[in-house]
């Protein structure tokens, strides 16, 4: 099976403007969660899909949403980008998907995004 | 959510074991020990997890303390591949979310 993919690798911004990033679970996987890591703050949950119904979110400004399509891909989306923003964005699936302690989360290689 | 603790850095050698440990003194009775750990330049991949009993699998072993308030990661054979950050990760039962709280973890160097 492939595994979870993201895109674009890599995208350079200027402050203000809107970013798009995608990924792609693991075929059958209906869980899909978003992550951000930066060297000050570490990995940071921001939210998390299943089934197109945002079910977690963290503790991120409105500017960060998301979203799930019927074949479990999933979006997010950054508005008004500032300095701040620039970090490595993780996408993860899950194959069980009802959440709990014993699932296991794939992740992808990350979008490293540049806000200049 | 239960908090770890880890050393920030550790360093190995080549082919020598490497015992990687975690405290969780607040963990509750239902919590899961899950180990992720994140290569350079990639996302974190899932090592292992285990609740009360010792577990293995082909990459590494983990050990539970009996009241559970510790646990180690063992890497049984060190190879430069294994130069990674890793994590020790909590998770309660139950709740419909798949939500991991990520610490500072373990930096591990591997010298040949």
């Amino acid at each position: 099976k492939a595994g979870v993919t993201q895109t674009p690798r890599y995208l350079i911004k200027t402050r203000g403007q809107q970013v798009t990033l995608s990924c792609s679970p693991i075929s059958g996987h209906r869980s899909v969660s978003w992550y951000q890591q930066t060297p000050g703050q570490g990995l940071q949950f921001l939210f998390e899909y299943f089934s197109e119904t945002q079910r977690n979110k963290g503790n991120f400004p409105g500017r960060f949403s998301g979203r799930q399509f019927s074949n479990s891909r999933s979006e997010m989306n950054v508005s008004t980008l500032e300095l701040g923003d620039s970090a490595l964005y993780l996408c993860a699936s899950s194959p069980l998907g009802s959440g709990g302690s014993t699932d296991t989360q794939y992740f992808g290689p990350g979008t490293r995004l540049t806000v200049l | 959510d239960a908090k770890t603790t880890q050393p920030n850095s550790m360093e190995s050698n080549e082919e020598e074991p490497v015992h990687l440990p975690c405290n969780h003194s607040t963990i509750s009775g239902t919590d899961y020990i899950h180990w992720y750990r994140q290569l350079p330049s990639q996302g974190p991949e899932y090592v292992i997890h285990g609740l009360t009993s010792n577990v293995n699998n082909r990459m590494a072993s983990l050990a539970i303390a009996e009241d559970r308030k510790s646990s180690t990661l063992i890497l049984h054979r060190a190879t430069l591949r294994d130069a990674a950050v890793y994590y020790c990760i909590l998770r309660g039962y139950g709740g419909a979310t798949n939500k991991l709280i990520f610490g500072t973890g373990t930096l591990l160097a591997v010298q040949p």
